[in-house]
């Protein structure tokens, strides 16, 4: 069955520093991924995806994420963090085929949530 | 573009009543999508249209049941509350050529 995990419950990082948040998934063929940010009280924007192609994908905010077939996984990173960047972030992986209709629906981790400190 | 509307944006109810959630998408999808998303479960299928006309149970059906009654709007209904489905609700609707989920700003609902 295809899942996600991201390891990592909570994280906090001093502004200014760089961050990498973690997402391993199991899936049996390529899939399309996906990095999603949700602010307090807020729905879910999308950061960035990866479908085919150059597997370091670039994303709004700053944000970059790297596709590691050899890991499955898909690690989100950003180079020098802002406290507005104080978030919930969901991984999640779609499916890449047609399964019965359900090609587009996405499975995703249980979130990480980034604190900064000043 | 509104993009996904749903309403209500807050909601509390009582064990055994019901009610039903709306959602409104106003770019031309095709597939909409009902999650329920509570603390350290990340977000979870209920339910999903490919298109109109069709629905098809996700990952946590039981409780709800839904309609999705034109293009536009997808409904999810509780027909008997319980304390369990305490949760915030997000409504999104696919763009097929980009493989993209775009999602409402929620409803939070409280059973007591």
């Amino acid at each position: 069955a295809q899942s996600v995990t991201q390891p990592d419950i909570h994280i906090t990082v001093s502004e200014g520093a760089s961050l990498e948040l973690r997402c391993n998934y199991s899936y049996g063929a390529t899939p399309y991924l996906f990095w999603y940010v949700q602010s307090p009280g807020q729905g879910l924007q999308l950061l960035l995806k990866y479908f085919s192609g150059d597997t370091l994908v670039q994303g709004i905010k700053g944000f970059e994420a790297e596709f590691k077939r050899s890991q499955s996984s898909f690690n989100l990173r950003k180079p020098s963090v802002h406290w507005s960047d104080a978030a919930e972030y969901f991984c999640a992986v779609g499916h890449s085929m047609n399964y019965g209709g359900s090609q587009g629906n996405l499975i995703f981790g249980k979130g990480t949530k980034l604190s900064v400190k000043p | 573009n509104a993009g996904v509307t749903q309403t209500p944006k807050f909601q509390v109810l009582k064990t055994g009543q019901s009610m039903t959630l709306q959602c409104a998408q106003d770019m031309n999808h095709n597939s909409m999508y009902w999650y329920r998303q509570d603390p350290g479960m990340g977000l979870r299928l209920i339910y999903y249209s490919a298109s109109e006309g069709t629905t098809d149970k996700g990952e946590v059906p039981n409780g709800y049941n839904v309609s999705r009654l034109n293009k536009r709007e997808f409904s999810l209904r509780l027909e008997s509350a319980a304390p369990s489905q305490t949760s915030v609700y997000f409504c999104a609707s696919r763009r097929e050529e980009q493989e993209t989920q775009y999602f409402g700003p929620g409803t939070r609902l409280l059973v007591l």
